[in-house]
């Protein structure tokens, strides 16, 4: 069966500063992976996605992830947090192939101090 | 292009109650998802239509929840009688084609007191 697990449920940070939400997935097959985001009062919004090629996948709003297949990682990055960065951060494993269902983490929130 | 539309954006209902939350996905999205997170725990998925059949259901928690998709294009999930656990966010999703690509709603925010 397939889980996600986001180490850090809070995240701070200084605004400008490196952003790293963590994430390992469980699969047994080559995953497809993604980060979302959800905002104050908004829907859950696709950051970005790895299905397969390259493994450092580049989202919406300088966000960065790379797939480690070694590892079972798919951190989330950004090089220089911005106040509105200020969200909830989930990152989900599906199979793919076989189904569009999604497995999600338990989320991490980040906050952006000025 | 409007996006997933869900209604109510909150509910606030006693026990044994019953509430019906509406999901309208993108016009022409074939596939349509609920999810739900329960408070501080993951976003757990409830079942998928494709069309207006139930491709999955296996994470429906139990039958008080009845979920209908009637001619294709809106969904319900209609929840009786309502228990405390059924507290919690519940999202819908809509995606054309394979590999849901986020076209997630806004949620309803259920409360059952």
């Amino acid at each position: 069966a397939q889980s996600v697990t986001q180490l850090g449920s809070h995240v701070s940070v200084s605004e400008g500063a490196l952003v790293l939400l963590r994430c390992n997935y469980s699969s047994s097959v080559p995953p497809y992976l993604f980060w979302y985001v959800q905002y104050p009062n908004q829907g859950l919004q696709l950051l970005l996605k790895y299905t397969t090629g390259a493994t450092l996948v580049k989202g919406i709003n300088g966000f960065e992830a790379e797939f480690k297949k070694s590892e079972t990682s798919f951190h989330l990055t950004k090089p220089s947090a911005h106040m509105s960065d200020a969200a909830e951060y989930f990152c989900a494993v599906s199979d793919g192939e076989n189904t569009d269902k999604l497995i999600f983490g338990t989320g991490t929130r980040l906050q952006v101090f000025p | 292009e409007a996006g997933v539309t869900q209604f109510p954006s909150h509910s606030v209902i006693e026990k044994g109650q019953t509430v019906t939350l509406r999901c309208d996905p993108i016009s022409g999205h074939d596939n349509l998802y609920w999810y739900r997170r329960v408070m501080g725990k993951e976003i757990k998925f409830l079942l998928h239509f494709v069309k207006e059949s139930k491709q999955d259901e296996s994470g429906m928690p139990n039958n008080r929840f009845l979920a209908e998709r009637t001619g294709g294009t809106y969904s319900t999930l209609k929840v009786q009688p309502a228990e405390l656990e059924d507290s919690g966010v519940y999202f819908c999703a809509s995606s054309q084609g394979t590999a849901l690509t986020g076209a997630f709603g806004s949620g309803t925010r259920l409360t059952v007191v």
